[in-house]
């Protein structure tokens, strides 16, 4: 069954420094991965995405996250920090083919940044 | 211009009651979702609506119904409702399954 593991519950970084946030996936097939954010009270927004090709992948506001197939990984990282990175991270596994395109999530990651 | 939004954005309700959260999309996009984010920020699908196909999954009670006037609108009714419906719930939509909209969510509280 696919699945999707974030194993850290909460991270704390402080401001300027680097992030890598986890994430492991099970799927059958080549994955289409997603990380999404979640600000307090809003909606989730796309971050980046990986469907093929290169296997290092830029998002929106400074992420990257890269697609390591031997390790099952697609690791979100930031070289630094700002304190409105403070958020929710969700890492997510699609499946596709005619009525399908369920994302199955990982339980987050609580993101907490220091001044 | 929202992508897809939802409405209301917050809803109390008692317990037996029906109440319905509707959804709009105003991306073209052909597939729509309903998602429920418990109280541990847990995601899960509830129900993707394809061109008039409904995939339901199987942990969803029955008395949750998503119905889909159109292409551009997907809605949730919600019968006799329990505590433990309380919730965040999230709508979306995506073309051809690739990545997800999602809608900022409305959260229901079951009293």
């Amino acid at each position: 069954a696919q699945s999707v593991t974030q194993p850290d519950i909460h991270i704390t970084v402080s401001e300027g420094a680097s992030l890598e946030l986890r994430c492991n996936y099970s799927y059958g097939a080549t994955p289409y991965l997603f990380w999404y954010v979640q600000s307090p009270g809003q909606g989730l927004q796309l971050l980046l995405k990986y469907f093929s090709g290169d296997t290092l992948v830029q998002g929106i506001k400074g992420f990257e996250a890269e697609f390591k197939r031997s390790q099952s990984s697609f690791n979100l990282r930031k070289p630094s920090v700002h304190w409105s990175d403070a958020a929710e991270y969700f890492c997510a596994v699609g499946s596709y083919g005619g009525s399908q395109g369920n994302l199955i999530f990982g339980k987050g990651t609580k993101l907490s940044v220091k001044p | 211009d929202t992508a897809v939004s939802q409405t209301p954005k917050y809803l109390v309700t008692q317990m037996g009651n029906d109440k319905s959260i509707k959804c709009e999309q105003n991306l073209g996009h052909d597939t729509m979702y309903w998602y429920k984010q418990d109280s541990k920020k847990f995601l899960k699908i509830m129900f993707s609506y394809n061109n008039k196909e409904l995939i339901i999954n199987e942990t969803v009670p029955n008395r949750f119904s998503p119905k889909s006037p159109d292409k551009a609108h997907l809605n949730l009714h919600i019968n006799s409702l329990e505590l433990g419906d309380s919730a965040v719930y999230f709508c979306a939509s995506s073309q051809q399954g690739f990545e997800a909209f999602f809608g900022q969510g409305t959260r229901l509280t079951v009293v």
